[in-house]
This record gives C-alpha cells, sequence and structure tokens, in this order.
C-alpha cells in the first residue's frame, strides 16, 4: 500500500517481557517519528529519525525504550521489560523531509501490558 | 519552551451548530502550524497547514485561520461524520527536538444529529 504501515496492531504482553512494534514508512520519506498515546491523551514524541543524521532520542521515556531504522527506510521500536504504564498506542508518522511538519501517520499498534 | 494548547478539551455541538475550536501558541520562529483530524482507533489525518498570520484555508465545513498568537478551526454547519478529535500542532525552528514540532492535546469533538 501507499501508506504507513505498522505491525502488529494488536499486541497484548505480560509484565516484564520485550517486544517490537514495527514500521514500514511511505517509500521516499526521509523523516520517521514514534509517538505514544494513552487513553484520552494527546501524542507524546518518542523519536525522530532523519535521513542519515543521528536519531534525535530526547522523548524517549528511560532505558528501557529504543529504537532503530535499517537503511532509511523499516523502523523498529523495541521496549524492553515492559510495564504496564507502557499499556499505549504507539503510532508511526512519516514525512519527506525536515521542511515540512506535514506528518502521515499509521494506524498504531495498540500494546497492553498486563 | 514551545507551547500548545487547544480549547476546548471537548465540545459538543448539535448538528448545525457552528462553532469554533481553538490553538493557542508559544514558540521562537514559527515555521508551521498544522490541524489534524483523529478518529477513534486511528491515526491522525492531516487537513491543513498554515504559514503565516492572516492565511486562511478550507476545506468542506472546516476552515483554519492563523494569527501571530493563536488559530483556530471554524465548523460551520457540522455533520455527525464531523466527530472526532482535532489536533493541533506547531513547527517551529531552526529544527530543535522532534524538528521542532509539537502537539497540542487536542479537541474532542461531538456532533449529535
Amino acid at each position: 500500500g501507499a501508506g504507513v504501515s505498522q505491525s502488529p496492531s494488536n499486541k497484548v504482553t505480560e509484565k516484564g517481557k520485550d517486544v517490537e512494534l514495527r514500521c514500514d514508512p511511505i517509500s521516499g520519506h526521509t523523516a520517521l517519528y514514534w509517538y505514544r498515546q494513552s487513553l484520552g491523551q494527546g501524542l507524546e514524541f518518542l523519536i525522530y529519525f532523519q535521513g542519515n543524521s543521528a536519531p534525535d532520542k530526547s522523548g524517549l521515556p528511560s532505558d528501557r525504550f529504543s529504537a532503530e531504522r535499517t537503511g532509511g527506510s523499516v523502523s523498529t521500536l523495541t521496549i524492553q521489560r515492559t510495564q504496564q504504564e507502557d499499556s499505549a498506542v504507539y503510532l508511526c508518522a512519516t514525512k519527506p523531509g525536515h521542511h515540512t511538519g506535514e506528518l502521515f501517520f499509521g494506524e498504531g499498534s495498540r500494546l497492553t501490558v498486563l | 519552551e514551545d507551547q500548545v494548547t487547544q480549547s476546548p478539551e471537548a465540545l459538543r455541538l448539535q448538528e448545525g451548530e457552528s462553532s469554533s475550536l481553538n490553538c493557542s501558541y508559544t514558540v521562537s520562529g514559527l515555521r508551521g502550524l498544522f490541524w489534524y483530524r483523529q478518529d477513534p482507533g486511528k491515526g491522525p489525518e492531516f487537513l491543513f497547514t498554515l504559514y503565516s498570520a492572516g492565511e486562511e484555508k478550507e476545506k468542506e465545513r472546516l476552515k483554519a485561520t492563523l494569527t501571530k498568537k493563536e488559530s483556530f478551526l471554524h465548523i460551520t454547519a457540522p455533520k455527525p461524520e464531523d466527530s472526532a478529535t482535532y489536533l493541533c500542532a506547531v513547527q517551529a525552528g531552526p529544527g530543535g527536538g522532534a524538528d521542532g514540532l509539537t502537539f497540542g492535546k487536542g479537541t474532542h469533538l461531538i456532533i449529535q444529529p
């Protein structure tokens, strides 16, 4: 498809387990964001990738969270030793470059930590 | 620190009852202001970009306006399908965290038939 694709759409895990969330961006989009959205809350910035530059990790809430982007395309957000407070929808968004703020969002991955 | 405040947090209108949503911002060097619509269980969908004070954009029943301190999203004669959460974002610069993008918490709009 032509849009941003995220998987899995839903993930239920037990406290303490590690999870990986995947984002396939729109082809040619050099910028990629991860956001977290808790129930009824706004978007919480996590991490930003732009081309080959070092990622902006300033939004990651703890060292249990990490993300990588391979070959400037697919990105994976990893949460280690999950906690119940990690339960949220994780949204990926991409854009063509840094000269615009128009983001294209995926449908999100809903994470539930039991 | 860049700040974006949206009001009201929630708004319930009758079908056909026009109103406005507000997005106030405090940033250094506005590069753009963006409106998004988010339906339940979906990612936000881009609506408008505004770059300078006095600029207006329209799409169907929605019109976005911009001043030096705030933006309004005017909804004229809304229909139930306009029910959604409307998010405002600003991009300030140069650069900065998240490439200067800051989102507001959104206004949850409900249009009753």
